[in-house]
């Protein structure tokens, strides 16, 4: 399957610093991304549509002022944590659809933010 | 957000045994995806459904979408120790670039 893959795996901060995360489709062109939030033992969250070229489309509740989400090419979306807080502390995923079969939707491995 | 109705939530089972689980929606999807996810890492796609009916198997696994295209499940045959993780069914109800819905997942532990 299409391989997508994220950076860095695991980061630590300090509240009130600011977080970027990577997310890249290795062998496909993903022309969406979806980023995704995940509690301990709880299924996924959406948290926005990042979609190349255009502005992303966030979920309700989701601040777009704090996490920025930028799709400048068909294989690259970064979600930014600005400011981050303690409560931001999750595993982050991104996911792509694979451009050929767009039904198919594939995961990164996931960042896991711990906030200080 | 919508979520899809998705059992059992954990199961319990010894080494060798088959192991089913699934998936109900309110409303028709025209696509069923089922996933793994082990511990601090990222979904893992296992089967892809697209077609109301279709039955696709990918080794020990096989999964199917329901003729309702409301439902799908997941079976795993024979299930070995490295089965151990969590299930995740999600559906899609068009093509363009709505985003997937998930089940809560189910939690699967092998015995051995």
């Amino acid at each position: 399957g299409a391989v997508v893959s994220q950076h860095p795996s695991w980061v630590i901060c300090k509240s009130g610093t600011s977080v970027k995360i990577e997310c890249r489709s290795l062998d496909f062109q993903a022309t969406t991304m979806f980023w995704y939030r995940q509690f301990p033992k709880q299924s996924l969250m959406l948290m926005a549509t990042s979609n190349e070229g255009s502005k992303a489309t966030y979920e309700q509740g989701v601040e777009k002022d704090k996490f920025l989400i930028n799709h400048a090419s068909l294989t690259l979306s970064t979600l930014t944590v600005t400011s981050a807080h303690p409560e931001d502390s999750s595993f982050y995923i991104c996911s792509a659809r694979d451009f050929p079969n767009p039904r198919t939707q594939y995961f990164g491995p996931g960042t896991r933010l711990t906030v200080l | 957000g919508q979520q899809l109705n998705q059992s059992p939530q954990s199961m319990f089972i010894q080494e060798g045994e088959d192991v089913s689980m699934n998936c109900t929606s309110s409303s028709i999807f025209n696509t069923w995806l089922w996933y793994k996810q082990d511990p601090g890492e990222g979904p893992v796609l296992l089967i892809a459904l697209y077609k109301a009916g279709e039955l696709t198997s990918n080794g020990r696994l096989t999964a199917q979408f329901g003729i309702t295209r409301k439902d799908s499940f997941l079976n795993i045959s024979a299930s070995i120790p490295s089965d151990v993780g969590i299930y995740f069914c999600a559906g899609r109800s068009n093509s363009g670039n709505t985003p997937l819905v998930f089940g809560k997942g189910t939690r699967l532990s092998v015995i051995a």
